[in-house]
């Protein structure tokens, strides 16, 4: 059975540093995908980041970057240089090849303190 | 990517009556759709799957004559939440998938049930 795990339920972080959200998951598919999701305050769901499970290339998008090991099953998520827009509470969530269901975490929630 | 538009984004009835969240894709067909739920401070949970003119799937524990979907285009998908109660005061957020590609999300619905 497919399963994400986020086990930081909550962090808080002074702006400027840098803050890494954990994320496990599994699933006994060979082909999958990763995805992070924002959800601010308002709600919506913003997308961050798609990883099909054939790319373990890690990804750096400004501040952003990705850890994706396939062997501990993990894709973590990390801030570079904190900014108090940046809290929020963040999603990892899988979904199954065709993207018929996705799996969500129980989300983390970042707090940036200025 | 490809834009998904729910309406009402708030909405708040009272007990008793039938509210209807609408789910549209804006600038694809949508072959098959997804509503979730989402309790205050928890993850999204999968409620049920429609594929355009077919009944929808549900998931287990979805009381499928509480929670009335509609996949009548490929546009279009609607939630009646019937008789709704406080209990299900939630956060809907629904998702449209076209053929063999990711899914996106919509903006969501706050439901609050008075």
């Amino acid at each position: 059975a497919q399963k994400v795990t986020q086990a930081q339920t909550e962090i808080s972080v002074v702006e400027k540093e840098d803050v890494t959200l954990d994320c496990v998951y599994e699933t006994r598919d060979t082909t999958y995908y990763l995805f992070w999701y924002k959800q601010p305050p308002s709600g919506e769901l913003v997308f961050l980041i798609r990883r099909n499970s054939f790319d373990e290339q890690n990804e750096i998008s400004g501040r952003y970057s990705w850890n994706f090991q396939k062997s501990t099953s993990s894709f973590n998520f990390t801030i570079t240089a904190s900014q108090v827009v940046d809290s929020a509470v963040y999603f990892c969530a899988l979904s199954e090849a065709g993207f018929n269901k996705f799996y969500f975490g129980s989300g983390t929630k970042l707090n940036v303190k200025p | 990517g490809a834009v998904v538009s729910q309406h009402p984004s708030r909405v708040i009835c009272k007990s008793g009556t039938s509210v209807k969240i609408e789910c549209r894709s804006l600038d694809f067909q949508a072959t098959t759709m997804f509503w979730y739920r989402q309790f205050p401070k928890k993850s999204l949970m999968l409620m049920a799957t429609s594929n355009e003119g077919s009944k929808a799937t549900y998931e287990q524990g979805v009381e499928k004559d509480k929670f009335l979907i509609n996949h009548a285009s490929l546009t279009l998908s609607t939630l009646t939440v019937t008789s709704a109660h406080p209990e299900d005061s939630s956060f809907y957020i629904c998702s449209a998938r076209r053929r063999d590609t990711e899914a996106f999300f919509g903006q969501g619905t706050r439901l609050t049930v008075v």
